[in-house]
């Protein structure tokens, strides 16, 4: 039963089509982001949803569109893809974002590693 | 203009000595730290965190020491376990209205036998 699961895990696709990564958490969490991590490995918040409203948009390429249908959901659809596009993208959730105890932190899912060929 | 860094991208340690994890920040307005932990074809997985009003947080084997006038903070682990060999990241809450996490760009810690 894992907390939170992401598929595909693997995704190799040309570039020019579009796909997505779906996201599911059954921690009754309030909060859902999307992370990527580049070829530096750093990881980079790219939006977060709080009870299905969008409340982290980054600076991230219009493409790139999440769909959150309920709470425990995040969706990433991303339109035609470009080479730059390849990286591993990381789902998470969290209790709200602003809760002061941050005993446990987010709870990320195993990724998505995504390649564009 | 990386807010959190990690200047060590790997480290080296024998098993049952410390491990010393490292991680410097520049921005003041950051009111946590944590430290996650990540195995290979997993997603990270929070170890322990440390407020900006504190200077140590001690759980088990872990320990986060935090010196705000350097802008430093580091883990300790002791003893080191070959199970402890991980991809280590430093991260920061942003104390605005986002409190989003921003991350460095980790520390591969291997804990030899």
């Amino acid at each position: 039963d894992t907390a939170v699961s992401q598929t595909p895990k693997y995704l190799v696709t040309q570039m020019g089509n579009d796909k997505s990564i779906k996201c599911e958490q059954n921690l009754g969490h309030d909060t859902m982001y999307w992370y990527k991590q580049d070829s530096k490995k750093f990881l980079k918040i790219m939006f977060s949803y709080n009870n299905k409203e969008l409340i982290i948009n980054e600076t991230v390429p219009n493409r790139f569109s999440p769909k959150s249908p309920d709470k425990a959901h995040l969706n990433l659809h991303i339109n035609s893809l470009e080479l730059g596009d390849s990286a591993v993208y990381f789902c998470a959730s969290s209790p709200p974002a602003g809760t002061l105890l941050l005993g446990y932190g987010y709870t990320f899912g195993s990724g998505t590693r995504l390649t564009v060929v | 203009d990386q807010q959190v860094k990690q200047n060590s991208p790997s480290l080296s340690v024998q098993e049952g000595r410390i491990s010393i994890l490292n991680c410097d920040y520049t921005n003041s307005m950051f009111d946590y730290f944590l430290w996650y932990k990540k195995y290979p074809a997993e997603g990270p997985t929070f170890l322990i965190s440390i407020s900006s009003i504190k200077d140590k947080n001690e759980d088990g084997r872990f320990t986060v020491f935090l010196n705000k006038s350097a802008k430093h903070l580091s883990l300790h682990i002791v003893p080191s376990q070959p199970g402890d060999s991980a991809v280590y990241f430093c991260a920061a809450r942003l104390m605005d209205s986002s409190y989003k996490l921003i991350f460095g760009s980790g520390t591969r810690l291997l804990v030899r036998p």
